[in-house]
């Protein structure tokens, strides 16, 4: 069964720092390309941020380049998210989303986690 | 930046009624794109990719249609599991990838 499994979220001041981690298990997590996409409270889905299966290739929504970098770790299956310069309306639900096809960029996203949440106050 | 625009924003229906859900695009983005259910405390689920291709499980009650800039996603005889949001995504020109601000299909 494709699981994915969120951690890393929590309480952090204005300025701060977090570390996402999203565990994979049942697929061949190296084939896949994979997300993160946020919910603000209450809000919609906004995508973050891409990274191609290898990890050679990331993208990033203008709201978080230059404070957020993507990155995995293929060898544990697992996919990261740093998080720097925190703002409030970094706020949100932070889910992890697998790529549908494999060796592809084609951006639909066929299993995503339930989520980390990430709270940005003082 | 490609704006997906969904209409109505709330739609009030009795199981067993056909449902019927639009997404506009601000430029033509072809057939790429797809919608997702999402139900609350749950992550969203694809349902519809490329417009009109249902994915893995989906029930054939659920149908996408359109092209361009005109989607819609039809739900053809409403079931008491289907009350949820909806969400368009486009993946036509990215980054970024961007969603509708999506339509609360509720129980009238």
């Amino acid at each position: 069964e494709l699981q994915l499994l969120e951690s890393g979220g929590g309480l952090v001041q204005p300025g701060g720092s977090l570390r996402l981690s999203c565990a994979a298990s049942g697929f061949t997590f190296s084939n896949y390309g994979m997300s993160w996409v946020r919910q603000a409270p209450g809000k919609g889905l906004e995508w973050v941020s891409a990274i191609g299966g290898n990890g050679d290739s990331t993208y990033y929504a203008d709201s978080v380049k230059g404070r957020f970098i993507i990155s995995r770790d293929n060898s544990k299956n697992t996919l990261y998210l740093q998080m720097n310069s925190l703002r409030a309306e970094d706020t949100a639900l932070y889910h992890c989303a697998k790529v549908q096809e494999d060796s592809s960029w084609n951006m639909w996203f066929d299993c995503w986690g339930q989520g980390t949440l990430v709270t940005v106050s003082s | 930046e490609i704006v997906l625009t969904q209409s109505p924003a709330t739609l009030s229906l009795s199981p067993g009624e056909r449902a019927t859900l639009s997404c506009r695009a601000s430029q033509s983005i072809s057939s790429y794109l797809a919608w997702y259910q999402q139900k609350p405390g749950q992550a969203p689920r694809l349902l519809i990719y490329d417009a009109s291709n249902r994915a893995t499980g989906i029930p054939a009650r659920f149908s996408g249609s359109g092209s361009g800039t005109d989607f819609t996603l039809t739900i053809s005889s409403l079931e008491p599991e289907d009350f949820a949001v909806y969400y368009c995504q486009q993946r036509s020109i990215w980054p970024p990838l961007t969603f509708g601000g999506g339509t609360l299909v509720e129980i009238k």
